[in-house]
């Protein structure tokens, strides 16, 4: 158990819908990432948000965005989805930055299915 | 930018045999190697994180190498076990870059 709890499990959603998919990151992280993971790969990086603000962003489009709280909690919200949206999404929490070295915990993931 | 290969992709063994699965990389600028562990559909499971200034680690069963100078990192499993079957995946943190990079991963089954 990494401490880090994501929800819901899975979600079924129609292509043009909104969805939020959320995290609970280990207390006192301050720290969270956000992955895309389709299947058959390796995760791909979507972003970072370091102390509620950006920190980083991978290559996906602004329908991507997201919102980290003082408490510890995030969002990874998605407009306009799109069948290749389908994927697990996986946060990963962590003490620091990804540029100290610091381990990242990641949360068992949310799948999302687009019809 | 740092790209990640995992060759085997797929790896079939019998259990109790000694096993490695291979990571490879492109940019030695890295500041950690983490390997994971994948069950099917599930999130991933820290198993051993390398910093850019250690060479190896160890956990139980469990043995991962970091070379810097030729790409490489390696995870030992000693004495495999059907427990262990899953996908393995390694990830690396590049200087000035905030992600971790994935490669593909090794897909692990121990035949029992």
């Amino acid at each position: 158990e990494t401490g880090v709890t994501q929800s819901p499990t899975h979600l079924i959603k129609t292509r043009g819908q909104q969805v939020t998919l959320r995290c609970s990151s280990q207390s006192g992280h301050n720290t969270v990432s956000w992955y895309q993971q389709a299947l058959g790969q390796g995760p791909q990086f979507i972003f970072q948000y370091y102390r509620e603000e950006e920190n980083g962003r991978g290559n996906f489009p602004p329908r991507f965005s997201g919102l980290q709280f003082p408490n510890y909690s995030s969002e990874l919200n998605v407009n306009a989805l799109e069948l290749d949206d389908s994927a697990l999404y996986l946060c990963a929490s962590s003490l620091d930055t990804g540029g100290s070295g610091v381990e990242q915990f990641f949360g068992p993931g949310t799948r999302l299915t687009v019809l | 930018k740092q790209e990640v290969t995992q060759i085997p992709a797929a790896l079939s063994v019998p259990e109790g045999e000694n096993l490695v699965l291979n990571c490879s990389f492109t940019d030695s600028a890295i500041y950690n190697l983490q390997w994971f562990r994948q069950d099917p559909g599930k999130g991933l499971t820290s198993l051993l994180l390398i910093q850019s200034s250690q060479r190896e680690q160890t956990s139980g069963r469990l043995n991962a190498s970091l070379d810097k100078s030729s790409g490489r990192s390696t995870l030992y499993i000693a004495a495999s076990q059907p427990g262990d079957s899953a996908t393995y995946l390694c990830a690396l943190g590049t200087f000035g870059n905030e992600k971790l990079t994935f490669g593909t991963g090794t897909r692990l089954t121990i035949i029992p």
